[in-house]
This record gives C-alpha cells, sequence and structure tokens, in this order.
C-alpha cells in the first residue's frame, strides 16, 4: 500500500534551518510528484512547493523561493525540504502528499511533521 | 496570486442533514479544484477532484460542481464522521492556495 512517512518532530531557534524527511513507499517513486503543504497552528493549508522526484525538478511558491530547498534521493525513495531562516512564523505542521496521477490533487498524505520555532 | 475564498467559515448540522460549503476563486482555475477533509490532528483527505470528480473509496454523499469561479460542496445526508473541516484548493497556477476552511459542527 502507497505510503508517505515523515521525519519526528523538531525545535529550532530562530535563524536555525530544519531538514524534513519523507519516505515513500508502495508505488514507484520517480511517477509521481511530491508536493509540500504546510500548517500553521489554527490554520488552513499553505502549499509550499513540489519536486518531481524523477529529474529532480523543482517549483517553489514565490514567498518561499529564497529559503526552501526541496530534493530527493532515489536510491531510498525519499524526499527532502530543508527550511532555512527560520522565523516563528516558520512554526506548523509540514506535510509531504502525493500527486495523483489522474489529476493536479494530492491522493496520499505524509503524517505530518511538527516544527517549532523558538527565539 | 489566486484567491479562494470559502462560504461559510463555519456551519452547525445534524446528522441526516444536507449542507452545502462554498468556495468561489478570484479568476478562473477552469477545473482544476479539489476538497479535502480534515481532522484534527490528521492530514488532509482528498474527496473531490476536477471539480466534481468523486476520488476513490469517498461515499456518494459527497458532491462537488462548478459554475464558472464558483465552485460547490454538497454533503447530502451528514453521517456522524463527516464533522471535520474542509477545505477547498485550486491546482491551475502556482502557488496552488486553499480557501481558509469551513468548520463543519454537529448541532
Amino acid at each position: 500500500q502507497v505510503q508517505l512517512v515523515q521525519s519526528g518532530a523538531e525545535v529550532k531557534k530562530s535563524g536555525a534551518s530544519v531538514k524534513v524527511s519523507c519516505r515513500a513507499s508502495g508505488y514507484s517513486f520517480t511517477s509521481y510528484l511530491i508536493h509540500w503543504v504546510r500548517q500553521a497552528p489554527g490554520q488552513g493549508p499553505e502549499w509550499v512547493g513540489m519536486i518531481h522526484p524523477s529529474g529532480g525538478s523543482t517549483t517553489y511558491a514565490q514567498k518561499f523561493q529564497d529559503r526552501v530547498t526541496m530534493t530527493r534521493d532515489t536510491s531510498t525513495s525519499t524526499v527532502y525540504m530543508e527550511v532555512n531562516s527560520l522565523t516563528s512564523e516558520d512554526t506548523a505542521v509540514y506535510f509531504c502528499a502525493r500527486e495523483s496521477s489522474l489529476w493536479v490533487a494530492n491522493d496520499y498524505w505524509g503524517q505530518g511533521t511538527l516544527v517549532t520555532v523558538s527565539s | 496570486d489566486i484567491q479562494m475564498t470559502q462560504s461559510p467559515s463555519s456551519l452547525s448540522a445534524s446528522v441526516g442533514d444536507r449542507v452545502t460549503i462554498s468556495c468561489r476563486a478570484s479568476q478562473s482555475v477552469s477545473t482544476y479544484l479539489s476538497w479535502y477533509q480534515q481532522k484534527p490532528g490528521k492530514a488532509p483527505k482528498l474527496l473531490i477532484y476536477a471539480a466534481s470528480t468523486l476520488q476513490s473509496g469517498v461515499p456518494s454523499r459527497f458532491r462537488g460542481s462548478v459554475s464558472g469561479t464558483d465552485f460547490t460542496l454538497t454533503i447530502t445526508s451528514l453521517q456522524p464522521e463527516d464533522f471535520a473541516t474542509y477545505y477547498c484548493q485550486q491546482s491551475y497556477f502556482t502557488p496552488y492556495t486553499f480557501g481558509q476552511g469551513t468548520n463543519l459542527e454537529i448541532k
């Protein structure tokens, strides 16, 4: 069965960086885009960007363009998202999600990774 | 960025009721509109994609429709497990923006 398993919760200081992982299983890793979505406490989801595991091409929301890097390791079927220069506004649950083969929609999601940024 | 405006922000209903949630896009997104259900502490769950196509495994009481830039999620005959927060998302132009959500509560 399709599974996306994310790394555990992180606590970081302002100005630091965090790298969250998302390991995929149960399907052909290089055939499906992976999106990252974050959700601040009590807020709606916010799209961060996406990566195609096959060639590694990425698209980021302009808001995150200068601070986010998405990468992948095809040998372990894992995608990574690194966020730099963290502030308290980056405190959120970060989800990875697979894009469906049928439409631009996310059919499978990771369990989420809570990133807490403290000053 | 495309703005997605959902209404209402909250809604109280009873088991067995029919409810409607609206989502308006600030410009055309064609039918690149999905609906998600989210329960506390969980990831969103895909219900509807392409504005009106039911995701596999989702009960048929969930229906999506579109008229221009206005999208509607209808839940016929609410069940106890349907009480959750619902979000629309456009995937026509990046960034793929979400609505602010509709919290569906038990009356």
